[in-house]
């Protein structure tokens, strides 16, 4: 079946560091990659998404590339500050399987002053 | 404000009971969707509606039951029969097509004793 494999947390950084979160999948067909991130207590909210190979998303200085050739979809910021702390759930969805994500396990993220 | 409303935000319920969640939706999405969230843990699917009087089971269906009478709601009732219902509910829905993302409630965390 279809499948999402995300590092496991936590991740501690430091202010400024630089931040990356590997996620693979395997899936039947073509799918669509998002991730989305968990603050506490919340529900999820998209921070980005691509539909196609070579593909970039980008949101809030958090960027991902759709590399179909290693079916790989890893986030990457630059820079993190203490309010990147959250949970970031790495997800893929099929058309032909109405649309429902299948989700990676989530990777903590925790980000010091 | 267009949106998923989950209530309540917590609720409380003694073993063998019963409970329904509530989620409505005013994004005029044909598609709904209802996860759990176990600590740690990613989110897996319980249910999904693709269309009004119509759902489907997802990975974790037993237990559960919905109903989906009108295009803006989806609750979901977790019986006496569902051995672990303590847990983070959060409802979703999405537009049909491709590439489309789910926009999530804030979820319902519930605690049975």
């Amino acid at each position: 079946g279809d499948s999402v494999t995300q590092m496991e947390g936590p991740v501690t950084l430091s202010e400024e560091a630089f931040l990356t979160i590997n996620c693979t999948y395997t899936a039947t067909g073509y799918p669509s990659l998002f991730w989305y991130v968990q603050y506490p207590g919340e529900g999820l909210q998209l921070l980005l998404k691509a539909t196609k190979a070579d593909d970039k998303g980008s949101n809030k200085g958090f960027e991902a590339t759709y590399r179909k050739e290693t079916t790989s979809f890893h986030l990457e910021k630059g820079s993190v500050q203490v309010s990147d702390s959250a949970v970031y759930f790495c997800a893929l969805s099929l058309a032909a399987a109405g649309n429902k994500l299948t989700f990676g396990g989530g990777t903590r993220v925790l980000v010091k002053p | 404000d267009g949106g998923i409303t989950q209530s309540p935000k917590y609720l409380f319920r003694k073993e063998g009971q019963n409970v329904t969640l509530s989620c409505e939706q005013n994004l005029n999405h044909d598609a709904m969707y209802w996860y759990r969230q176990d600590p740690g843990q990613g989110l897996r699917l319980i249910y999904y509606s693709q269309i009004v009087n119509d759902f489907q089971k997802g990975d974790i269906a037993e237990g559960y039951s919905v109903s989906r009478e009108k295009k803006e709601s989806f609750p979901l009732t977790v019986t006496s029969a569902q051995k672990n219902p303590t847990a983070f509910y959060l409802c979703a829905s999405s537009q049909q097509g491709t590439s489309t993302e789910a926009f999530f409630g804030q979820g319902t965390r519930l605690t049975v004793v």
